[in-house]
């Protein structure tokens, strides 16, 4: 069974960097595409970006120039780095599994991140 | 951008009742459409994707109909497990979620 998990820091400063990993079990990350998803308070949820089968990405544009997704093949791992974070990136961040570019079948659990001083 | 408006945003029902949300898109998008539960503290699930179709493993009770901008979950008997956020999310054009109904037993 395919089975996703977030882990990183549950608190960053603001203008620093966030960085998450997803380690995927049970199935590899060089098939299909690996996204991240996050929640803020309130329910609203957003699509923040995916890496393909290939490594090729594809960035939610109002992320553009601050979000960076990569990967290692060898530890089946996906990564987030979101840059110059600020209050309003407090949220649960998701990773999750797209068959085809489309919907998402397999989530983690979700790591909740706040951005304070 | 395409918007995706969810009604109602809360919705209380009876065990037993057929209960139906709603996810309008601001213009078509051509089934691009999934359905997802999501439980207090719980990961989202899916449900439905290609707007009709029963992900493996959901109970048959849940189904996805509609076409163009307008959309439909429908839960024919409502059970006590199926209280739970829903959200639809769109894949046309971009991905977009909506904002989500939230079911609750009477």
């Amino acid at each position: 069974e395919v089975q996703l998990q977030e882990s990183g820091p549950g608190l960053v400063k603001p203008s620093q960097s966030l960085s998450l990993t997803c380690s995927v079990t049970g199935y590899s990350i060089t098939s299909n595409y690996w996204g991240w998803i996050r929640k803020f308070p309130g329910n609203k949820m957003e699509w923040m970006g995916y890496i393909s089968y290939s490594g090729s990405t594809s960035y939610n544009p109002s992320l553009k120039s601050r979000i960076s997704i990569t990967r290692d093949t060898s530890k089946n791992q996906f990564f987030l780095q979101l840059n110059s974070v600020t209050t309003e990136d407090t949220a649960t961040y998701y990773c999750a599994r797209l068959p085809g570019a489309d919907y998402f079948d397999y989530w983690g659990q979700g790591v909740m991140v706040t951005v304070s001083s | 951008d395409i918007q995706m408006t969810q009604s109602p945003s809360l919705l209380s029902a009876s065990v037993g009742d057929r209960v139906t949300l709603s996810c309008k898109a601001s213009q078509s998008i051509y089934n691009s459409l999934a359905w997802y539960q999501q439980k207090l503290g719980e990961a989202p699930k899916l449900l439905i994707y290609d707007a009709n179709s029963l992900q493996t493993g959901i109970p048959s009770r849940f189904s996805g109909s509609g076409s163009g901008t307008d959309y439909t979950l429908t839960i024919s008997s409502l059970q006590p497990e199926d209280v739970a956020t829903y959200f639809c999310q769109k894949y046309y054009s971009g991905y977009t979620f909506g904002a989500g109904t939230k079911l609750e037993l009477k």
